[in-house]
C-alpha cells in the first residue's frame, strides 16, 4: 500500500447506527486530517492531529469523534448521524514542521457516506 | 463574506484551448496559494502552488496571484481530455478551500 488509504470506500448507515472510518498513511508523515466534502461546498476541515496535538473545528458536532492512536492511523467514529452528514469524508496527511512553511497535503480517496 | 469564493462551473473547454479558472479570497494574510486537482472518485492532489504575488508556470499550467485584489487564477494551456476534473483553489492550504470548479475538456 502506498500513500493514504481509507476504508470503507462507501458506507450507508441509519441514524441510530455507530460506525467508524479508518485512514492509514504510508508516507511517514506526522500530521493527519479529516475533511468533509459536500457537493458545491468548500472542503471543511474537521480535525487535525499535528505534532501529537489535536486541533478541531469547533463547529463540528459531537456526533463525530476522532481518534489517532499513532502517527500512521486515524479514525473517525460516527454515532447518531443526521441525513445532512451525508458527504465525502477525506483523510489527508502532511509532514508538519515547527519552523513553519508550506506543507504538501496528501489526500486519500475518501469514504462516501450516506445517512438514511 | 465567504473566505474563499470559487465559481463551481461547470466549465466546458474545447480540446487544445486555454481553460481559465479563478478564485477570490478575503484574508490578506494568506501567503501560500495552492491549486488542487480532483478526479472523480479520488481525493484532491496538489497541482501546484505559489508564494505571494506573481506567476508560476508548470508545464501547461500557470498559476497567478494578485494579492492587491485578492484574486488567484489558474490557466490550462492546450487543454486535454485528461484535464477534465474538479479544480480547487486553496489560499490557506489547510483551512480555506474553494468549492471547486468542474472542468470538462471536450474533443
Amino acid at each position: 500500500e502506498t500513500g493514504v488509504t481509507q476504508t470503507p470506500r462507501h458506507l450507508v448507515m441509519g441514524m441510530t447506527n455507530k460506525k467508524s472510518l479508518k485512514c492509514e498513511q504510508h508516507l511517514g508523515h506526522n500530521a493527519m486530517y479529516w475533511y468533509k466534502q459536500s457537493a458545491k461546498k468548500p472542503l471543511e476541515l474537521m480535525f487535525v492531529y499535528s505534532l501529537e496535538e489535536r486541533v478541531e473545528n469547533n463547529s463540528v458536532p459531537s456526533r463525530f469523534s476522532p481518534e489517532c492512536p499513532n502517527s500512521s492511523h486515524l479514525f473517525l467514529h460516527l454515532h447518531t448521524l443526521q441525513p445532512e452528514d451525508s458527504a465525502l469524508y477525506l483523510c489527508a496527511s502532511s509532514q508538519s514542521s515547527s519552523s513553519g512553511g508550506v506543507e504538501t497535503q496528501y489526500f486519500g480517496p475518501g469514504t462516501r457516506l450516506l445517512v438514511l | 463574506q465567504k473566505e474563499v469564493e470559487q465559481d463551481p462551473g461547470p466549465l466546458s473547454v474545447p480540446e487544445g484551448a486555454i481553460g481559465s479558472l479563478n478564485c477570490t479570497y478575503s484574508n490578506s494574510a494568506f501567503q501560500y496559494f495552492m491549486w488542487y486537482r480532483q478526479y472523480s472518485r479520488k481525493g484532491p492532489e496538489l497541482l501546484m502552488y505559489t508564494y505571494s504575488s506573481g506567476n508560476k508556470e508548470d508545464g501547461r499550467f500557470t498559476a497567478q496571484v494578485d494579492k492587491s485584489s485578492k484574486y488567484i487564477s489558474l490557466f490550462i494551456r492546450d487543454s486535454q481530455p485528461s484535464d477534465s476534473a474538479t479544480y480547487l483553489c486553496a489560499p490557506d492550504y489547510k483551512l480555506s478551500f474553494g468549492a471547486g470548479t468542474t472542468v470538462t475538456v471536450r474533443a
